[in-house]
């Protein structure tokens, strides 16, 4: 069975910190993405990977960054969090770039 | 606005009955997705319908697409409370700076009696 694993599924943090959210895929996708989820907002893209070292970034990047050393593992930084940054995140992994995702179950954080 | 935007943004039925959800974007597409949440969870893919293609089947799933409206619906018959769920539209635009992009509306809660 095909899987996307995300870490923590809750974490809660203090303001300022450092913070990574890790996921890994076993399917041996070139993609992988991060996704923030707010009610209202749905779901709002911040970064995706096409390939090992190599990110593009989304909709709503600033405050993050990412990491892709490895084809099955992205990890999203927030490098100082704050606490707007509250939210699920969800990654996702697919073959082709735009088709049929993938997601893990999401990580919901709380910054206080 | 969003590209994607779902309608109704809640729907209540009973199982049995038929839902129908819609989905309505802005720009041109390459493909259109439905996926579904459960409460708290990550998505699951539901269907695929690329931008030449009308009407797609599977299951108990429907969907159709029509880009002169701009607009697809996603209908579930036959339903049961376990398709109790979230269900977002996700579009992929054609080419350009969209590459690798979907963008997801803000999803039809729906809930079904039993």
């Amino acid at each position: 069975d095909v899987k996307v694993t995300q870490s923590s599924r809750y974490l809660v943090k203090r303001t300022g910190e450092k913070v990574f959210l890790e996921c890994v895929q076993d399917m041996d996708h070139e993609n992988m993405f991060w996704y923030r989820q707010d009610p209202g907002l749905g779901l709002r893209l911040i970064y995706f990977s096409y390939d090992v070292k190599m990110k593009e970034k989304g909709d709503i990047p600033e405050g993050y960054s990412v990491s892709r050393e490895k084809k099955e593992r992205f990890s999203l930084i927030l490098e100082s969090a704050s606490t707007n940054q509250t939210s699920m995140y969800l990654c996702a992994s697919s073959l082709i770039s735009n088709e049929k995702l993938f997601f893990g179950s999401g990580t919901q954080l709380s910054v206080l | 606005s969003q590209q994607g935007e779902e309608d109704p943004q809640a729907l209540s039925i009973q199982e049995g009955e038929n839902a129908t959800m819609n989905c309505s974007y802005k720009t041109s597409i390459n493909n259109l997705q439905w996926y579904r949440q459960n409460s708290g969870r990550g998505l699951v893919h539901l269907i695929l319908i690329r931008s030449n293609e009308r009407e797609k089947h599977s299951g108990r799933l429907r969907v159709t697409l029509d880009t002169s409206k701009k607009s697809s619906s996603l209908l579930i018959t036959a339903s049961r409370a376990a398709d109790t769920a979230s269900y977002f539209c996700a579009t992929a635009r054609e080419g350009g700076t969209s590459y690798g992009k979907l963008t997801f509306g803000q999803g039809t809660i729906l809930t079904v009696h039993p």
